[in-house]
């Protein structure tokens, strides 16, 4: 079983629709990061989360950790074309540096 | 601010010879992580190393993988005697000090062909 569980695997929205993928640890975290990637490219940094409670935004991209730092979500507000690929969320459990990545979550927008 | 530099960016070996991969952390980054990315799974985690050191490689396959971050110049990820469960996509990340409490840039990625 996987140690960090995204869902969906995948989601195909319209265009203007809003969308949540959610991040579930079995384990608390000391951190949550949440990251995109284009088929065949790097994953570029969106939002890390450490604290309970906390929520963190960038233009329509908003994350959210709860307060017992075991699930995270992300929403898109208003999707574009722009905000297709993978979305991963990878955690931090020991401080230690490692991250341990969730199976993703393929978001399509459709025009 | 240049972000994290991967070369080679594509990277074709045939079975048995050795493949190198570089990586050259962020400006300020002290903090080095190779993660892999294979096929139908997910990324992985490989390495983690700061300037001459190895902190933590316990996702390094025991043998044939190597990797190294010297005092001068990138971090270097070594693969002897490659075979064809080696092709995968192998990623370099870089962080300011523990991923705990900062942010960790990934670089675009060396993508590996073992023919």
């Amino acid at each position: 079983s996987q140690e960090l569980e995204q869902s969906p695997q995948s989601l195909i929205v319209q265009e203007g629709k809003n969308l949540t993928i959610n991040c579930t640890s079995s384990k608390t975290l000391y951190g949550l990061y949440w990251y995109k990637q284009k088929y065949g490219e790097g994953l570029i940094f969106l939002m890390m989360l450490q604290k309970g409670g906390e929520e963190k935004s960038h233009e329509k991209i908003t994350a959210k950790l709860d307060e017992k730092k075991q699930q995270s979500s992300l929403h898109i507000t208003a999707s574009q074309p722009s905000h297709a690929g993978i979305y991963l969320c990878g955690a931090d459990r020991s401080q230690g540096g490692k991250l341990i990545f969730g199976q993703g979550t393929e978001l399509s927008v459709k025009p | 601010n240049a972000g994290v530099m991967q070369n080679p960016r594509h990277l074709v070996r045939r079975r048995g010879q050795e493949a190198r991969l570089r990586c050259s952390p962020m400006k300020g980054h002290s903090h080095v992580y190779w993660y892999r990315q294979l096929p139908e799974e997910g990324l992985k985690f490989m390495v983690y190393l700061q300037k001459e050191n190895i902190i933590d490689e316990s996702g390094m396959p025991k043998e044939r993988f190597s990797a190294e971050f010297p005092k001068e110049g990138p971090s270097i990820l070594r693969i002897q005697q490659v075979v064809r469960g080696d092709s995968a996509a192998y990623f370099c990340a870089s962080s300011r000090r523990l991923a705990g409490g900062d942010e960790q840039y990934f670089g675009p990625g060396t993508r590996l062909t073992v023919t």
